[in-house]
């Protein structure tokens, strides 16, 4: 059982270039998540998902796009990559929304944009 | 605005007790968490606090006081594989996350 996986690991991209992380879960949680975290700043939601088909933005969604077409995968989409892009990116999941949910977290993407 | 404040590092000596405190100030409370973070590694969960008081699991203990905003992470017997930051995350009103940058907890033998 893998939990959550990510893909890829890193990835250097040129700036403008589109990019899509994969975020894929085994644990039929409900909720999905996409933070980034850099270097002296908590954990930032980018996206979420509380259930298949539906998607909402967190606190920094400009610049990203998700989609959630099952309840196993929630990719992250870089339309344009730009620099202020390079950061650390987690996807994590909950079984639900509700106050005690344990957020499980994947490996993270190390993303560099230059 | 929402924000929670952790220090950004400590040291501790192994086998000793370090406590990390966390505040908080944030729109709507449902609940306070730890997580540990290796170097290089994603978080992992420690432990969730919603009433006051401590909670104990094995040598970690985390406290929690509402009406100060307040909230403490006691770690004991310090080994050197607690070596590792740890994130203070407070969920709102809207049941997402509010983290803080995370304490670097650095351990001297």
């Amino acid at each position: 059982i893998a939990g959550i996986t990510q893909a890829p690991t890193s990835q250097i991209l040129a700036a403008g270039r589109r990019m899509t992380l994969r975020c894929t879960q085994d644990m039929r949680h409900n909720a999905m998540y996409w933070y980034r975290q850099d270097l002296g700043l908590g954990l930032r939601l980018i996206h979420y998902s509380n259930t298949a088909g539906t998607t909402g933005k967190g606190e920094v969604p400009d610049g990203y796009s998700v989609s959630r077409a099952n309840t196993d995968d929630f990719p992250l989409t870089l339309a344009s990559a730009v620099p202020s892009q390079t950061s650390v990116y987690f996807c994590a999941s909950s079984e639900g929304t509700s106050a005690y949910n344990e957020q499980f977290f994947g490996p993270g993407t190390r993303l560099t944009v230059l | 605005g929402q924000n929670i404040d952790q220090p950004t590092e400590m040291t501790a000596t192994e086998g000793a007790i370090v406590q990390i405190n966390c505040t908080y100030q944030t729109s709507g409370f449902n609940g306070l968490f730890w997580y540990q973070q290796h170097a290089g590694e994603a978080p992992t969960f420690l432990s969730y606090n919603v009433l006051d008081g401590l909670e104990e699991k094995g040598r970690f203990s985390s406290f929690l006081s509402r009406s100060k905003g307040y909230s403490y992470l006691l770690l004991k017997e310090l080994q050197m594989k607690d070596s590792a930051s740890y994130l203070c995350a407070v969920m709102d009103s809207n049941y997402q996350l509010i983290w803080g940058a995370g304490t670097k907890l650095i351990i001297k033998p």
